[in-house]
């Protein structure tokens, strides 16, 4: 499967707890994308990396929110002290590089904090 | 903040019947694009218009953009019960004319095509 993965599907756990979630971008694709979605509402942009330089964060991105792409490859998104409000789907998004091009999904991590 | 809102939030059609689903957005644009997603899924890419484009075709799918107006339309031509999804619009806005692929999306219409 050639496409972009995300691990685990599903998280649930404590407030409190830390979480951590993995994004496998598809293998020659530069750039990568971090979305949260709630229920009923469009993806909302989080953060994103061209190669392992973290170019831009959203607001939406807390300082409990932290993320990495070491080595230019797969991406981790860490949570810490969870919250119930962060109950949502993450979503990982790649790309190549370039003026107007597609952004391919992965299947998203949906989180659950209890 | 939502950029893109999509017009109906819901739409219901039976198999056969044309489904138009409409966008609008509120900054310029370097390009638009619509998305599908089904249930608790990941989003699918389906079609991307330029700024500088008019229409655009693909298969059974034709999205318009009108920058003056700052919206978009995606019509879906004989529908088909595996149509059924929520699309959304997501603008990749144009600044200076460099595009970092930072998608900001509407909140969705829900498209269900009846057998």
């Amino acid at each position: 499967d050639t496409g972009v993965s995300q691990n685990p599907r599903h998280k649930i756990t404590k407030r409190g707890q830390n979480v951590t979630f993995r994004c496998d971008p598809i293998s020659e694709h530069n750039r990568l994308y971090w979305y949260r979605q709630t229920l009923g509402q469009g993806p909302e942009f989080l953060t994103y990396f061209q190669n392992e330089a973290q170019l831009e964060k959203s607001r939406l991105l807390s300082d409990r929110f932290s993320a990495e792409r070491p080595k230019g490859s797969f991406s981790t998104l860490e949570i810490q002290r969870t919250e119930q409000g962060d109950s949502a789907m993450y979503l990982c998004a790649s790309s190549p590089v370039g003026t107007a091009v597609e952004e391919y999904f992965g299947p998203g991590t949906r989180l659950t904090v209890l | 903040s939502q950029q893109g809102e999509e017009d109906p939030q819901a739409l219901s059609i039976q198999e056969g019947e044309n489904a138009t689903m409409n966008c609008s957005y509120k900054t310029s644009i370097n390009n638009l694009q619509w998305y599908r997603q089904n249930s608790g899924r990941g989003l699918v890419h389906l079609i991307l218009i330029r700024s500088n484009e008019r229409e655009k075709h693909s298969g059974r799918l034709r999205v318009t953009l009108d920058t003056s107006k700052k919206s978009s339309s995606l019509l879906i031509t004989a529908s088909r019960a595996a149509d059924t999804a929520s699309y959304f619009c997501a603008t990749d806005e144009n600044a200076g004319g460099t595009s970092y692929g930072k998608l900001t999306f509407g909140q969705g219409t829900i498209l269900t095509v009846h057998p």
